[in-house]
């Protein structure tokens, strides 16, 4: 149980392009999604956390223009990545709970890389 | 000073032994605290939790909990060289379900 999945697992585009990256739980009504950027050698990064059916809050200085959230169903979040640079090259990983249980369980993550 | 404070390591074992990781937390008010894995390459995955004070085993890795000195750890024992990985410290914010991780331990089991 507890099955996260992200799609593409991989993604390389060009500067200036737009990326949709999708985090669905496959076992369990996800309540809560979470959006996190892992750059090599540093821990997880929370950019932003969706709860079903209303709007995305983002941390502190994560664009929310530039990265777009959509949690549209309790089993279907997707991040889009809007006008990617290099900078943007990252692993972004997302995560799910369920409601009334703390643990989020982690999808395998998207490698993007943006030339 | 940061929320969640990790040994960066690399700790170094022999198989067989036991690796000890720690980890501190600087909100009080946090309740539930998590040890993941995370293999190079790869996201994380959850090895065990713990909320309540005291020693919870799971197999062989134990979680200890002290909220008043604010430290939570984990022990492996009987280290294998797949237990080599990144272990990483998550303590939930208080009054919401989001995750602060610590900057994560590299250990690695010598054969």
């Amino acid at each position: 149980g507890a099955v996260v999945s992200q799609h593409p697992s991989w993604v390389i585009c060009k500067s200036g392009t737009s990326v949709k990256i999708e985090c669905r739980s496959l076992d369990f009504q996800a309540t809560t999604m979470f959006w996190y950027r892992q750059f090599p050698k540093q821990s997880l990064m929370l950019m932003a956390t969706s709860n079903e059916g209303s709007k995305a809050t983002y941390e502190q200085g994560v664009e929310k223009d530039k990265f777009l959230i959509n949690h549209a169903s309790l089993t279907l979040s997707t991040l889009t990545v809007t006008s990617a640079h290099p900078e943007d090259s990252s692993f972004y990983i997302c995560s799910a709970r369920s409601s009334g249980r703390e643990t989020q369980y982690f999808g395998p993550g998207t490698r993007l890389l943006v030339l | 000073q940061k929320e969640v404070e990790q040994n960066s390591g690399p700790l170094s074992v022999p198989e067989g032994a036991i690796a000890s990781l720690n980890c501190t937390y600087s909100d009080r008010g946090s309740q539930s605290f998590f040890w993941y894995r995370q293999y190079s390459g790869k996201s994380p995955e959850l090895i065990m939790f713990i909320y309540s004070n005291g020693d919870k085993e799971d197999g062989r890795f134990t979680a200890q909990l002290n909220k008043a000195s604010q430290y939570v750890s984990l022990l492996i024992r009987d280290s294998q060289p797949s237990d080599s990985a990144t272990y990483l410290c998550a303590v939930n914010r208080s009054n919401d379900y989001k995750l602060s991780f610590g900057a994560g331990t590299t250990v690695t089991v010598r054969a």
